[in-house]
């Protein structure tokens, strides 16, 4: 089992507010690294996964960066929605198995 | 919908009932996974099939059971478990085991008393 640290463990933000959170990982070993949404009594949503040292993958106004050397990866909200509160976990995939961060709980309010 | 399905989405069971969970996905995957989340945890691996073949076990109690009769259901079989077996239990599909996306169903809150 890998040590998948994200920081902070929640975020409440103002709509409009931009806002980033960090996802930290043992830099050895390294496959791939996924980042989902999970919203509140629904299935968690894949949003990007990244293999190479220095990906930067974006959809609509989600981007992450990545990386490998330093073990981390970040994920940017840019202008919040209060549809965007939801947790946001981070997975490091070293093989078979996707070890899973406890998420960041973010909460935008209008 | 991610094409992935789960039912019941809740249960209640008393610690010497049995009683099984059910995952289908509807997406032509090769894999299948069980995880269990419980509070202020991460989600923990539970369980890996791949091309209905368990290649992964990640230390679960044998109270838990899982069976994969076909690549598209998935099953957890629950008997004798105790009240800190209570979780959510989340089930997942890739279309390899290996660093492929995995697209997860709504999960089964499970209560035992």
């Amino acid at each position: 089992i890998l040590n998948v640290e994200q920081s902070p463990q929640s975020l409440h933000v103002q709509e409009g507010d931009s806002t980033n959170f960090t996802c930290s990982f043992p830099s050895s070993n390294f496959y791939a690294l996924h980042w989902y949404r999970w919203e509140t009594a629904k299935s968690p949503e894949a949003l990007f996964v990244m293999t190479l040292n220095g990906d930067e993958k974006k959809k609509g106004r989600i981007s992450a960066t990545l990386n490998t050397k330093e073990g981390y990866s970040y994920l940017y909200i840019k202008g919040s929605q209060p549809e965007d509160s939801a947790t946001y976990l981070c997975a490091l995939n070293s093989g078979y198995a996707l070890n899973f961060g406890k998420g960041t709980s973010l909460l935008v309010t209008p | 919908e991610t094409g992935v399905t789960q039912t019941p989405r809740h249960l209640v069971m008393g610690m010497t009932n049995k009683k099984s969970l059910k995952c289908e996905q509807h997406l032509g995957h090769n894999a299948m996974y069980w995880y269990k989340q419980s509070a202020k945890k991460p989600l923990e691996l539970m369980f890996v099939y791949n091309f209905k073949e368990q290649t992964e076990n990640n230390s679960v109690p044998s109270r838990f059971s899982p069976e994969c009769p076909n690549s598209s259901h998935l099953f957890l079989h629950l008997h004798t478990l105790q009240p800190e077996d209570s979780a959510l239990y989340l089930c997942a599909s890739s279309q390899g085991s290996a660093g492929d996306t995995q697209y997860f169903g709504p999960g089964t809150r499970l209560t035992v008393l």
